[in-house]
């Protein structure tokens, strides 16, 4: 069976420093892979998204960016954390070729200081 | 673009009584529907979708959503709450194999 992992769980990070959240799907090949993002009061807002290896796809301009290395493992990263990127951040795996059934990590707390 | 908004960013029940979460969607070309269940510091979990076919779509835990196109509607209803349905609940929409789009959430609390 398909598993999505995501680490860490919680993460507090001062302004101005890097970011690397990782995830990694584990029981299938080629999948969709996403990053959204879930700030209070604003819902799940789909930050990246990736059909393959090195492609990705950005959906809002911002201070982060994403990276697939390797087939299953998505990444999510930022040189320099504002105070806007707090949030809980969400991986988020399909099937090549289909965007639904969406399958979801655990997510990862982010405060930033 | 397509879009989706839940009526409501909290909704409170007593125990037993009738749960009505609202979503209204918005989209130019017949959509695919979602609703997911999120509890505290987890990942979503879908509850049902709605792809086409009937459109009174039945889901996990008791819960129910109706495909109304003449109210471009798809609310999540349960006959009767109880206390681990408290959590909050997504409203999703997707058109054309694009990635889904989320409403805010809509927070349910069950009442003893």
């Amino acid at each position: 069976s398909q598993t999505i992992h995501q680490w860490p769980a919680t993460l507090v990070q001062p302004v101005g420093s890097p970011l690397s959240l990782e995830c990694t799907v584990e029981g299938t090949s080629n999948p969709n892979l996403y990053w959204y993002r879930q700030a209070a009061g604003r819902g799940l807002q789909l930050l990246f998204y990736s059909v393959g290896i090195g492609q990705i796809s950005s959906e809002v301009p911002q201070n982060l960016s994403a990276s697939r290395p390797q087939d299953r493992q998505f990444i999510l990263s930022s040189k320099k954390l504002l105070l806007s990127d707090s949030g809980f951040y969400l991986c988020a795996w399909s099937v090549q070729g289909a965007v639904i059934p969406l399958h979801f990590g655990n997510g990862t707390r982010l405060t930033v200081t | 673009a397509q879009s989706v908004t839940q009526l409501g960013s909290h909704v409170s029940v007593s125990e037993g009584a009738l749960v009505l979460l609202r979503c209204n969607y918005s989209s130019s070309v017949p959509p695919y529907l979602f609703w997911y269940v999120q509890y505290p510091n987890q990942g979503l979990q879908l509850l049902l979708k709605y792809t086409s076919a009937a459109t009174l779509v039945k889901g996990i835990n008791g819960f129910e959503a109706e495909f109304k196109k003449s109210e471009t509607s798809f609310h999540l209803t349960k006959p009767s709450a109880h206390m681990s349905d408290a959590a909050e609940y997504f409203c999703a929409v997707s058109v054309r194999n694009t990635p889904l789009v989320f409403g805010k959430g809509t927070r349910l609390s069950v009442i003893a």
